[in-house]
C-alpha cells in the first residue's frame, strides 16, 4: 500500500523560511508533487519531483531523495497569505495517474 | 476555460435521501476523480475514471457511485445518504495516465450535510 507522513502543524513569521518534509512508502514511485489548500478552497498544485534534487518557483522549492523516500517543501519570504494547508502527494502504485495524498499541514505566518 | 465545475456547492440531505454531484471539466483530460475530504483526514480518493468508458473504486467507495457520462462530466452518487457520508467532496481531472507530471485541477467542491 502507500503511507505518508507530514507533520500536522507548522508556524512561522513573515519574512522566514520554513521547510515541510514528507516521508513515503509506496510500491512503485513515480513523483512527489505539493499541492496547497486555503481555508475553504479547493487544493491548487504547486509541484512536481520526477527525479531527485531541487526544484524552484519563485519563492517555493521543492526537494526529492527517492533513496530515502523522503522529500520536502520549502517556502522562503513567508508572506500572511502563505498561510495554507499543504499536502504532498505520491504518483505511484499500479494505476499511473492516481495520486496518493498525505493528511496536509497547516502553516500559519504570523505578523 | 472554467477549468473543472462542480453542482450544488452546498448540500443538506437527511439520512436516506440520495443524490448526484455533478463535475464537468473543459480542458478536454482523459482521468478525473472524486475526493472526499474530512478534517484531519486529508483527501481521500472515492472512485477515478482513467479514460472514457472506465471507472475504478478509490480508498473509500463504500455507499457511492459514479458514472463516466463523457469525457466531460463525471457524476457522483449517494443512494442513501448516511451521516458518515457529511463531508467536502471534491472533483478533479487531469490530462493523462502517462508522462512526467500528471497535475491534478480540482473543482471547488461540494460541501455536504447529512442529517
Amino acid at each position: 500500500g502507500q503511507s505518508l507522513e507530514q507533520p500536522s502543524e507548522v508556524t512561522a513569521v513573515e519574512g522566514a523560511i520554513v521547510q515541510i518534509n514528507c516521508t513515503y512508502q509506496t510500491s512503485g514511485f513515480y513523483g512527489l508533487s505539493w499541492y496547497q489548500q486555503h481555508d475553504g478552497g479547493a487544493p491548487t498544485f504547486l509541484s512536481y519531483n520526477g527525479l531527485d534534487g531541487l526544484e524552484e518557483t519563485g519563492r517555493f522549492s521543492s526537494f526529492l531523495s527517492r533513496s530515502d523516500s523522503y522529500g520536502y517543501l520549502l517556502l522562503q519570504e513567508l508572506q500572511m497569505k502563505d498561510s495554507a494547508s499543504y499536502f504532498c502527494a505520491v504518483k505511484g502504485g499500479s494505476t499511473l495517474g492516481r495520486l496518493y495524498f498525505g493528511r496536509g499541514t497547516q502553516l500559519t505566518v504570523w505578523p | 476555460n472554467a477549468g473543472v465545475t462542480q453542482t450544488p456547492k452546498f448540500q443538506v440531505l437527511k439520512t436516506g435521501q440520495s443524490m448526484t454531484l455533478q463535475c464537468a471539466q473543459d480542458m478536454n483530460h482523459n482521468s478525473m476523480y472524486w475526493y472526499r475530504q474530512d478534517p484531519g483526514m486529508g483527501l481521500r480518493l472515492i472512485y477515478y475514471s482513467a479514460s472514457e468508458g472506465t471507472t475504478d473504486k478509490g480508498e473509500v467507495p463504500n455507499g457511492y457511485n459514479v458514472s463516466r457520462l463523457n469525457k466531460r462530466e463525471f457524476s457522483l452518487r449517494l443512494e442513501s445518504a448516511a451521516p458518515s457520508q457529511t463531508s467536502v467532496y471534491f472533483c478533479a481531472s487531469s490530462g493523462g495516465v502517462s508522462g512526467r507530471t500528471d497535475t491534478q485541477y480540482f473543482g471547488p467542491g461540494t460541501r455536504l450535510t447529512v442529517l
